[in-house]
Order: structure tokens, then C-alpha cells, then sequence
């Protein structure tokens, strides 16, 4: 039972352009949402967070979107970089805070084309 | 500033040996978490522990696996007896508690021959 899906497993985008990953999630008790980046042979690197109470967290050039009503987040990227190329997964948590157990989904490998 | 420190990098095991994977947290981290990676997957929770304590094994197999966090030295995850079905990247990752995000180690690849 797959509670956090990433149903595209990949991603080609143009250099400068923007990336859209997608994540959806079954549920409800999910209340707290982040992004890792992956290399091969290294270990997830977290990237950006964002609580249930809010719809919308931006760093820098990564921002992600919440819509508890459709259980659907996503992470923009803009513009992509060639050094953005990994795979991306997103986790979620429940009880309120990234302390607890994750449940990742199976990730997306973006690739980003010079 | 050390991050998490995982050993070793890779570890080969005959069927039926056992497998003791190390995590040494960040410094001033007391809450260790494990997962594991199977192939084309995404990471599957396993164990928390704080030190000393089992926080939560919900996602440990009932059977052969183990997990501590001494109050010296670093969290084992010991597989007793592998199987094949336990070749795998087993991930750790600690945090200094409250609401703040796991940063992971580099992971240690189980292969069983």
C-alpha cells in the first residue's frame, strides 16, 4: 500500500526551464511534507519542508506547493541547472514534525539538459 | 563538523552469516533512525531508536533483525542468518530532536551471495 505515490518516474528538462515534480498522498494523517535529492551512491539530501498549516514554501530557487485538499504536493525548481540532475523523493510524516518515521515515495530522476 | 558517518560503504555476506551495520550520528544528535532501500524503490523506515531506547520498530521484520543505540558508540542494525532478500542500502539518518529534519548518512549496500 503505497501511502506516498511519485507516479512519473522521470524527468527531462531543458537547462533554464522549470521543473515540476509531482507527489501525492493517501494518507490523512500526513502532516508534515519534504523533499530529498538523491546521487547515486550518497545518501538523501534534504531540501525543503513544508507543514500542513501552510500552502506554499519557497528557498531560493526551490519552492514547494501543498494542496491538502487534493493530498497533493509538488517541488518547483527554476530555473533547473544541469547540477539539479538526481533523483527527488518526497516523504511525509505524521504527529506534527520531520521527528518521526518518514514514508518516502519511489522517487523521480530529473535529469536537466545543458 | 562530521556528518553521519555509516560503515561499511559496502558489505558482502554468505547466506546465513550476519550483518552488523554501524551509524555514528552528527555531533549532538541522540535520535537514530534506519532505513532501507530496496532496488528501484524508495526508503522504507525501519527503526528509531533515541539512546538506549526503541522509540519506534514498526517497520523492523519480526524475525533476525536488531537495532541498538548504546549510550556509548555508535547505532548497529544487526541482521542475523541473511538471506538474498536482504541485499539492500540500508540508510541512517539522525536529528538533535523537536521538530527538526534527519540529515542521512551515505548509506551501507548489503549484498548477500
Amino acid at each position: 500500500d503505497q501511502q506516498v505515490k511519485q507516479n512519473s518516474p522521470s524527468l527531462s528538462v531543458q537547462e533554464g526551464r522549470i521543473s515540476i515534480l509531482n507527489c501525492d498522498y493517501t494518507n490523512s494523517m500526513f502532516d508534515y511534507f519534504l523533499w530529498y535529492k538523491k546521487y547515486p551512491a550518497e545518501g538523501p539530501t534534504f531540501l525543503i519542508s513544508i507543514s500542513s498549516i501552510k500552502d506554499k514554501n519557497e528557498d531560493g530557487r526551490f519552492t514547494v506547493f501543498l494542496n491538502k485538499s487534493a493530498k497533493h504536493l509538488s517541488l518547483h525548481i527554476v530555473p533547473s541547472q544541469p547540477g539539479d540532475s538526481a533523483v527527488y523523493f518526497c516523504a511525509a510524516s505524521a504527529r506534527g514534525g520531520a521527528n518521526s518515521k518518514l514514508t518516502f515515495g519511489k522517487g523521480i530522476t530529473l535529469s536537466v539538459r545543458p | 563538523n562530521a556528518g553521519v558517518m555509516q560503515n561499511p560503504r559496502h558489505l558482502v555476506r554468505r547466506r546465513g552469516q550476519e550483518a552488523r551495520l554501524r551509524c555514528s550520528p552528527m555531533k549532538g544528535h541522540s535520535h537514530v533512525y534506519w532505513y532501507r532501500q530496496l532496488p528501484e524503490e524508495g526508503l522504507k523506515f525501519m527503526v528509531y531508536l533515541q539512546k538506549e531506547n526503541i522509540i519506534d520498530e514498526s517497520g523492523m521484520p519480526k524475525e533476525r533483525f536488531s537495532a541498538e543505540f548504546p549510550k556509548e558508540g555508535p547505532s548497529i542494525l544487526r541482521i542475523q542468518q541473511v538471506v538474498r532478500g536482504d541485499s539492500a542500502a540500508y540508510f541512517c539518518a539522525s536529528s538533535s530532536g523537536g521538530n527538526t529534519e534527519a540529515f542521512f548518512g551515505q548509506g551501507t549496500r548489503l549484498t548477500v551471495v
